[in-house]
């Protein structure tokens, strides 16, 4: 079975730009959740998607973050426009609905705003 | 509000020495708690968990850990690292309730000597 794929797996732009991410969770998981994390500093949550629909998008920095489920399948993340400090790693994870919802990460997407 | 503390960025062990990895919460209830591990290129990979009931969990990998309520940790262990251990290792708890949402430390990389 394939894990959480995430595209790409490294990303240079320059501020003001705009880049989409893309995250493809396991087959059957419903929820999928997207995590970012600053150099050197905690992992933190952005939103969750149950399905199509966002259920908690409460870790969003602010409005030049979009994240999209259209579908329930794969999702994207796009940064427009990039600025320095969203430069990070860009984790997705899913999950199946369960009890104690063990999540699966994905590789990350390395985000470098120049 | 949750968090979680990961005291130490930098662990430097010997390869078959014993490692100890710290982790503290701060939670009102009794949380889930969980141990990741990230290698070069992958993504974050559960080594453990703990819901409830006996309070030293054994996970993948040879790794265990231990829930301590009185001193609010979960220290994570192994009697003989492998050079193949050298990684980074989050901690993270979850609240429940059915958030689920998982707060993570700040990560401890670990390094192996030969």
């Amino acid at each position: 079975e394939a894990g959480v794929t995430q595209f790409p797996s490294h990303s240079v732009i320059e501020k003001g730009q705009t880049v989409t991410l893309r995250c493809d969770p396991i087959s059957g998981h419903d929820n999928l959740y997207w995590y970012r994390r600053v150099m050197g500093k905690e992992i933190k949550f952005l939103l969750h998607f149950v399905k199509e629909s966002k259920q908690d998008e409460s870790g969003m920095p602010n409005n030049r973050f979009l994240a999209e489920r259209t579908g329930g399948t794969y999702s994207t993340l796009k940064v427009q426009p990039a600025e320095l400090e969203d430069s990070g790693v860009y984790f997705c994870a899913s999950s199946q609905v369960s009890e104690h919802n063990e999540q699966f990460f994905g590789p990350g997407t390395r985000l470098t705003v120049l | 509000a949750q968090s979680v503390t990961q005291p130490d960025i930098h662990i430097t062990v010997s390869e078959g020495a014993s490692l100890e990895l710290r982790c503290n919460y701060s939670y009102g209830a009794t949380p889930y708690l969980f141990w990741y591990v990230q290698s070069p290129g992958q993504g974050l990979q559960l080594l453990l968990k703990y819901f409830s009931g006996d309070t030293l969990v054994q996970g993948i990998k040879g790794f265990e850990a231990e829930f301590k309520r009185s001193q609010s940790s979960f220290n994570l262990r192994k009697p003989s690292v492998h050079w193949s251990d050298a990684a980074e290792y989050f901690c993270a708890v979850v609240s429940g309730g059915g958030s689920y949402i998982p707060t993570f430390g700040r990560g401890t990389s670990l390094i192996v000597h030969p």
